[in-house]
């Protein structure tokens, strides 16, 4: 059974850097074909993707977001971070970690995902 | 950017079936996958590579797709199905891209 679970703070303050943590069970980031990737969700807004890391330490970003977001992964500890530099009110948001599924041509989809936590960005 | 583009809301009465579509230029060459949220859960994914069902997701859940167009079929709606509906898929570069999601009422 996959299971990954979010964690990090809960309110940030404007400019600050956001670290969260995807702390996952039931599958290894060392296997082929393996990801992790990241959502999010304004508070009454829609999905929207942030980034991807596979098995092979590759690495993908949402092109809006790109210059601010850094990924990484700790594979003896099952964990992702996610690090997002100078946040903003409007970085508010659900934030969801989930294992990646892929098939032949290496499309990416998310099943399961994690419960999500909600991040403030306020003063 | 690439947008895939969905209807803000779909309303049907118990029984009858529903129909979410998601439109965008890149759906020709790229799959579509499906996720229902209900209110303050995490999505789950209901369809994957266009039609295909994961396990343990209901039979009255399908999904089509025809030119820059996919659709989840929803058959027999019940009470339980209302949700938020997501389409997920990728531009020509392969960057993962969501939909705007769309509510379904059951009225």
């Amino acid at each position: 059974q996959i299971t990954l679970k979010e964690s990090g703070p809960t309110l940030v303050k404007p400019t600050q850097t956001l670290t969260l943590t995807c702390t996952f069970s039931g599958f290894s980031l060392s296997t082929s074909g393996v990801g992790v990737g990241w959502i999010r969700q304004p508070p009454g807004k829609a999905l929207e993707w942030l980034a991807l890391i596979y098995w092979d330490d590759d690495k993908r970003y949402s092109p809006s977001l790109k210059s601010r977001l850094t990924i990484t992964k700790d594979t003896s500890k099952n964990q992702v971070v996610l690090t997002m530099t100078n946040m903003d009110p409007v970085d508010t948001a659900t934030y969801y970690c989930a294992h990646r599924r892929t098939g032949v041509t290496r499309e990416d989809w998310f099943d399961p995902w994690g419960q999500g936590t909600l991040v403030t960005v306020s003063s | 950017s690439y947008e895939l583009t969905q209807p803000p809301s779909v309303s049907v009465s118990p029984g009858q079936t529903a129909r979410i579509t998601c439109s965008g230029d890149a759906l020709p060459k790229q799959y579509a996958y499906w996720y229902q949220q209900k209110p303050g859960q995490a999505p789950v994914l209901v369809i994957y590579k266009d039609s295909e069902r994961p396990s343990g997701i209901p039979e009255r859940f399908s999904g089509s797709s025809s030119g820059t167009t996919v659709t989840l079929t929803i058959s027999g709606v019940q009470a339980e199905d209302e949700a938020d509906y997501y389409c997920q898929s990728a531009d020509s570069s392969g960057t993962v891209v969501f939909g705007g999601g769309t509510k379904l009422t059951v009225l």
